[in-house]
């Protein structure tokens, strides 16, 4: 069975550094883009952007990517979202998803989803 | 940014049909968008029902199907059931990026 495990819920300051994970399990990790999508209280579905664990090959949603940093270490079959300054404006649940394979990601679907990660940054 | 339009609410009664739709900014929809349709309760992760327009998975109900519809990316549900009662979200591949609709919230009722 598919399963991707987030990390827990962080509550930071304003300001703050973190970094969250999303561990894959029960399939062959390196081969199927991962990605992260946020959605803040309330509100919608956000496509963040995504990896491709076997080279590391990263794709941004421009309104993100001077914000966040997408990672993966591959030894511990595991991708991270990165923020090196938080703002109270990223409280938001954060979940990671798989895309259906190796291919061209946008072709493939997107067929599991993590618990989610819950993040509150008081300012 | 691409914005991608749903409509923002819908009701049906137990047993009819609804249909959702999935708008673009960028222009009419085709299957080159690749729609996937997702569906979320509310405190849960949302779930995929449909990929690359019409594709479903092993888990999507029979009575869920995905189509194209006048230049809008179309999911129907029938015979509605009270636990599809949920939000559902659309994505297109759109502008080099995938961008989600802003979601319909489907009451049966």
């Amino acid at each position: 069975e598919v399963q991707l495990v987030q990390s827990g819920a962080e509550v930071k300051q304003s300001g703050e550094s973190l970094k969250i994970s999303c561990q894959g399990f029960g399939y062959r990790f390196t081969t199927y883009w991962i990605g992260w999508v946020r959605q803040m209280p309330g509100k919608g579905l956000e496509w963040m952007g995504i990896i491709f664990p076997v080279d590391s090959d990263t794709r941004y949603n421009p309104s993100f990517q001077a914000q966040v940093t997408i990672s993966v270490d591959k030894s511990i079959n595991t991708a991270y979202l990165q923020w090196r300054s938080l703002k109270a404006t990223d409280s938001a649940m954060y979940y990671c998803v798989r895309f259906g394979g190796s291919g061209t990601y946008y072709k493939l679907g997107i067929d599991s989803w993590g618990q989610g990660t819950l993040v509150t940054v008081s300012s | 940014q691409p914005v991608v339009t749903q409509e923002p609410s819908l009701t049906v009664s137990p047993g009819g049909t609804v249909t959702l739709t999935c708008a673009s900014s960028t222009g009419a929809v085709t299957s080159g968008y690749y729609p996937n349709w997702f569906q979320q309760k509310p405190g849960q992760a949302p779930r995929a029902l449909i990929y690359s327009t019409s594709n479903k998975y092993s888990w999507t109900p029979a009575r869920v199907s995905g189509f194209i519809l006048g230049g809008k990316a179309a999911l129907t549900l029938s015979g509605v059931q009270p636990e599809d009662e949920a939000d559902y979200y659309c994505l297109l591949y759109t502008a080099g990026i995938q961008v989600f609709g802003g979601g319909t919230k489907l009451t049966v009722l």
